[in-house]
């Protein structure tokens, strides 16, 4: 069925490294949006894209929706502890007259200072 | 205050009990999600609702059932729970009044279900 994957599914990194996290969908989205979720806590919204080829940047977070809307990555330049979580996408799959988010199975990023 | 709460944060049962996890909120949001959440398998989407007394099922909704009676609750019941239903369970809500956009979600803390 219409999936959105999501790799790799951990990445532990020195911190000061970079990160990258990768989203593949079997369909094109008409958006995508992202999400992370500290240890311990709920997702929280960073980012929506809607435009195919759409970058995005928030401080020293990347964002940036493929040409053909169909993948989508995050990259973190210069990691800090603060970015520990897990990182997820999540796109809009079409289910006869509905559409309805789907998330993909996330990133746990870790770092060691 | 927080904009959307979940009752209660944990909870531990037997197998074969009746269970209701609720979700409410304050942002005046119509549209209305349950998910539950497993290592290694992110955000599955169990139940959502567009508005009051809309209910549409995601993508494991079997051994669920969902209740929307008032644009500022939904609730989830497992009428017979399972062991494999142990789990992270969210709700989150999104605003789209004005917009027929898949806006961010908005999620409440979380439940956390052992059944044993």
């Amino acid at each position: 069925g219409q999936q959105v994957m999501q790799i790799p599914q951990y990445q532990h990194v020195q911190e000061g490294e970079d990160f990258t996290t990768y989203c593949n969908s079997s369909t094109t989205l008409s958006n995508i949006q992202w999400y992370k979720q500290r240890p311990g806590g709920h997702p929280v919204f960073l980012i929506q894209l809607v435009k195919s080829g759409e970058v995005k940047k928030q401080k020293r977070l990347t964002f940036q929706f493929g040409e053909a809307k169909k993948n989508s990555s995050l990259h973190i330049t210069a990691t800090q502890t603060t970015d520990v979580g897990t990182y997820f996408c999540a796109g809009p799959i079409r289910y006869s007259s509905a559409s309805k988010i789907i998330f993909g199975s996330g990133t746990r990023l870790s770092i060691r200072p | 205050d927080a904009d959307v709460t979940q009752t209660p944060r944990n909870r531990i049962t037997k197998t074969g009990k009746r269970i209701m996890l609720e979700c409410s909120q304050t942002k005046g949001h119509d549209r209305m999600y349950w998910y539950r959440q497993d290592p290694g398998l992110g955000l599955r989407l169990i139940y959502y609702s567009f508005d009051v007394k809309d209910i549409n099922k995601g993508e494991i909704s079997d051994g669920y059932s969902v209740s929307r009676q008032a644009q500022a609750k939904f609730s989830l019941s497992l009428e017979s729970a399972i062991p494999n239903q142990t789990a992270l369970y969210f709700c989150a809500t999104s605003d789209h009044r004005t917009s027929e956009t898949h806006n961010e979600q908005f999620f409440g803390p979380g439940t956390r279900l052992t059944v044993l």
